[in-house]
């Protein structure tokens, strides 16, 4: 198994450019996630899916947007960068009905908008 | 709200030295409690959990202690090693629902 696999793994972006990041899963993990992590602010729940064509927002959603059309996928869609975005960004993933089950990260992806 | 707190770090010890990082809580209900680690350049991985009140987690030398009275749940370790350098994360996961709740992160550095 792969486990969870995130591309790419660094992105420089201008403000105003959009792009999309890439997270996928092979453990047939219905619940998958996104985080950001900021200095001095652990990891904040962008969005997140229990099960393909299901998605909710988390804690900070503003600026982003997902789609789930597969159990194994999760992009997110950065539709117009800004410099408040520079972050490093998770993705998550963990069987729906096993709460107590460790989530599984992947590498994260450094993101830098200038 | 739910929510975490850490310790401030950033934590600085020698090896062999014993380790104690905190972490308090505040949840509604009865919170599922889980110490993540992250290692230099790659994602977190678990290193423990507990389920209840007055449960230990316990890994690669590492425990934590389920403390309800206290709202808290501080890691521990009798004797680092060079290895154990990582940013450590405390979260909760409130029973019903999926979400973790992280704390700022911790980070550790062990010199020889």
């Amino acid at each position: 198994n792969a486990g969870v696999t995130q591309t790419p793994k660094f992105q420089v972006l201008k403000t105003g450019q959009s792009m999309t990041l890439q997270c996928a899963q092979d453990m047939n993990h219905e619940y998958m996630s996104w985080y950001r992590q900021d200095p001095g602010m652990g990891l904040r729940l962008i969005h997140y899916s229990v099960g393909a064509g299901i998605t909710d927002q988390g804690e900070v959603p503003n600026g982003y947007n997902v789609s789930r059309s597969t159990t194994e996928d999760f992009p997110l869609r950065l539709l117009s960068a800004a410099p408040s975005q520079t972050s490093v960004y998770f993705c998550a993933s963990s069987y729906r009905d096993r709460p107590l089950d460790e989530q599984y990260f992947g590498p994260g992806t450094r993101l830098t908008v200038t | 709200g739910n929510s975490v707190t850490q310790m401030e770090g950033p934590v600085t010890l020698s090896e062999e030295a014993f380790l104690t990082i905190n972490c308090t809580y505040t949840a509604t209900g009865y919170p599922s409690l889980f110490w993540y680690v992250q290692y230099p350049g790659e994602g977190l991985q678990l290193l423990l959990k507990a389920t209840k009140a007055d449960d230990k987690g316990s890994n690669k030398g590492f425990e934590a202690t389920y403390r309800k009275e206290t709202t808290s749940f501080h890691l521990e370790k009798g004797s680092v090693q060079v290895s154990d350098s990582a940013v450590y994360f405390c979260a909760l996961r409130i029973q019903g629902a999926q979400k973790l709740v992280f704390g700022q992160g911790t980070r550790l550095t062990i010199n020889p």
